[in-house]
C-alpha cells in the first residue's frame, strides 16, 4: 500500500494518560500535516513538517501537544495529561503540489 | 466568523439528481480550491482541485471558482448512492503553508 498509514486505528485512553500516535506518509512526499476533526466539523490545522523541520503550528495547539518527524520519514504526534476535549479523530496528511492525501485516522476517545 | 462557510445539509437527493455544493469563504488570499470526499470513519479524499478562477470538470463532477464573489461550487451530475458522503470544501493561499477546511456538507442520495 504505497498511500498514508496512521497507528492505531483506534486508541481509548483516561484522562490523564499520555498518547503517542504514529503516521508513515507518501514516501516521495516532502510535507506532513497533522489535522484533527471532531464529529460534524472539518479538518482543524494542527501542524505541518517540511522534510524534518516543523514549519508551523496552530496557535489553538495547546502545549500538551508535540510532534516530530524524525530524518524526515514518519512522523509522531503526542498528547500528555489527556483531557476529554482531545476526543477526535486525528489526521495525517502528505502534500505535494497543494493537495493533501489524508490517511484514514487515529479516532481518540478519553475517558 | 470562520475563514470558509459550508451549509451543513444534510441534503437528501433521489437517484440520478443534480447536486450543487457551496462554500462561502473571506481570505482573498486564497487561490488553490478543493473539495474533498469523506465517507464515515475515514479520512478525507480528494475529489477536485482548482487554482484561480474557473471551471474544472472531471467526469460526473464540475467545480466552479467566482473569486469576485468569494464563492465555490460543486456540481454532480446523474448522483449515485455511492455518491451518499460528507463533502467538505477546502481553500489555501499560496504563500501559507495550511489548507483551511469547510465543516462540511452531508449528502444522501436514495436510490
Amino acid at each position: 500500500d504505497t498511500g498514508v498509514s496512521q497507528d492505531p486505528r483506534h486508541k481509548i485512553t483516561k484522562r490523564g494518560q499520555n498518547v503517542t500516535f504514529r503516521c508513515d506518509p507518501i514516501s516521495e512526499h516532502n510535507r506532513l500535516y497533522w489535522y484533527r476533526q471532531t464529529l460534524g466539523q472539518g479538518p482543524e490545522f494542527l501542524t505541518y513538517f517540511q522534510n524534518e523541520a516543523q514549519l508551523e503550528k496552530s496557535r489553538l495547539l495547546s502545549d500538551r501537544f508535540s510532534a516530530e518527524r524524525p530524518k524526515g520519514s514518519f512522523s509522531t504526534l503526542e498528547i500528555q495529561r489527556t483531557e476529554q476535549g482531545d476526543s477526535a479523530m486525528y489526521l495525517c496528511a502528505s502534500h505535494v503540489g497543494g493537495k493533501l492525501f489524508f490517511g484514514s485516522g487515529t479516532q481518540l476517545s478519553v475517558l | 466568523q470562520k475563514e470558509v462557510e459550508q451549509d451543513p445539509g444534510p441534503l437528501s437527493v433521489p437517484e440520478g439528481a443534480i447536486v450543487s455544493l457551496n462554500c462561502t469563504y473571506s481570505n482573498s488570499a486564497f487561490q488553490y480550491f478543493m473539495w474533498y470526499r469523506q465517507y464515515s470513519r475515514k479520512g478525507p479524499e480528494l475529489l477536485m482541485y482548482t487554482y484561480s478562477s474557473g471551471n474544472k470538470e472531471d467526469g460526473r463532477f464540475t467545480a466552479q471558482v467566482d473569486k469576485s464573489s468569494k464563492y465555490i461550487s460543486l456540481f454532480i451530475r446523474d448522483s449515485q448512492p455511492s455518491d451518499s458522503a460528507t463533502y467538505l470544501c477546502a481553500m489555501s493561499d499560496p504563500n501559507a503553508g495550511k489548507s483551511t477546511f469547510g465543516d462540511g456538507t452531508t449528502l444522501t442520495v436514495k436510490p
